[in-house]
């Protein structure tokens, strides 16, 4: 089985930095994709780690180590429309007839004041 | 290319009737993929397919069913709508397995 967590809500100012982790425990592992959603809207894909290490994408970098079973998103200097939900998905290691199945953390709300 | 799209975008139900959801991707996708989302529980997945023809249950699919005859759609069926089943659906496709999923704008679902 998956469980995947990470904190339920997160409050930062604009302009400062806030770090989301996700810790998760699977019976197989591949991938890890950070989304934003925000409310009333689709998940949007944010970001995709396979191997060790950071991967920076303009203000938003993620973080993975498979060993921990630990991932976080990064995002600095922080805009008031980086206020949304941001979902941890982990891929399950598998043949092709398993698909694609992601499986979600709750998602952690976040709060940009100003 | 207008991506995921999903009909309807809102709907309300009595308890016990039926209705089917329909998901239309653009994109050639392989992989097609049914979620429902309530507060506090994140996504979970209810159906997906790896192809035309193909379904396969996900970690929720009690009260639900799929069809994909078409490779572009991705039809879920309620056929006896429970209070329990009021939530955000979402429909997601993807090209193959480590690839993102791209998601339609939801449907929302009230059964009263």
């Amino acid at each position: 089985g998956q469980n995947i967590d990470q904190p339920t809500e997160m409050t930062a100012t604009e302009g400062a930095i806030v770090q989301i982790n996700c810790t998760y425990q699977t019976s197989g592992f591949n991938g890890l994709f950070w989304y934003q959603q925000h409310a009333g809207e689709a998940p949007t894909f944010l970001s995709y780690n396979v191997l060790d290490g950071l991967e920076e994408k303009g203000r938003f970098s993620s973080f993975l180590s498979r060993s921990k079973g630990y991932s976080y998103l990064l995002l600095k200097e922080l805009q008031m429309k980086d206020s949304a939900s941001y979902l941890c998905a982990v891929t399950p290691l598998g043949i092709k007839a398993a698909g694609n199945k992601l499986t979600f953390g709750g998602g952690t709300r976040v709060l940009v004041k100003p | 290319n207008a991506g995921v799209t999903q009909t309807p975008k809102f709907r309300v139900l009595k308890t016990g009737q039926s209705m089917t959801l329909l998901c239309a991707q653009d994109m050639n996708h392989e992989y097609m993929y049914w979620y429902r989302q309530d507060p506090g529980m994140g996504l979970r997945l209810i159906h997906y397919s790896v192809g035309e023809g193909t379904t396969a249950k996900g970690e929720v699919p009690d009260g639900y069913n799929v069809s994909r005859l078409k490779k572009q759609n991705f039809l879920l069926g309620l056929e006896s709508a429970a209070p329990s089943q009021t939530s955000v659906y979402f429909c997601a496709s993807s090209y193959n397995p480590q690839e993102t999923q791209y998601f339609g704008p939801g449907t929302r679902l009230l059964v009263l």
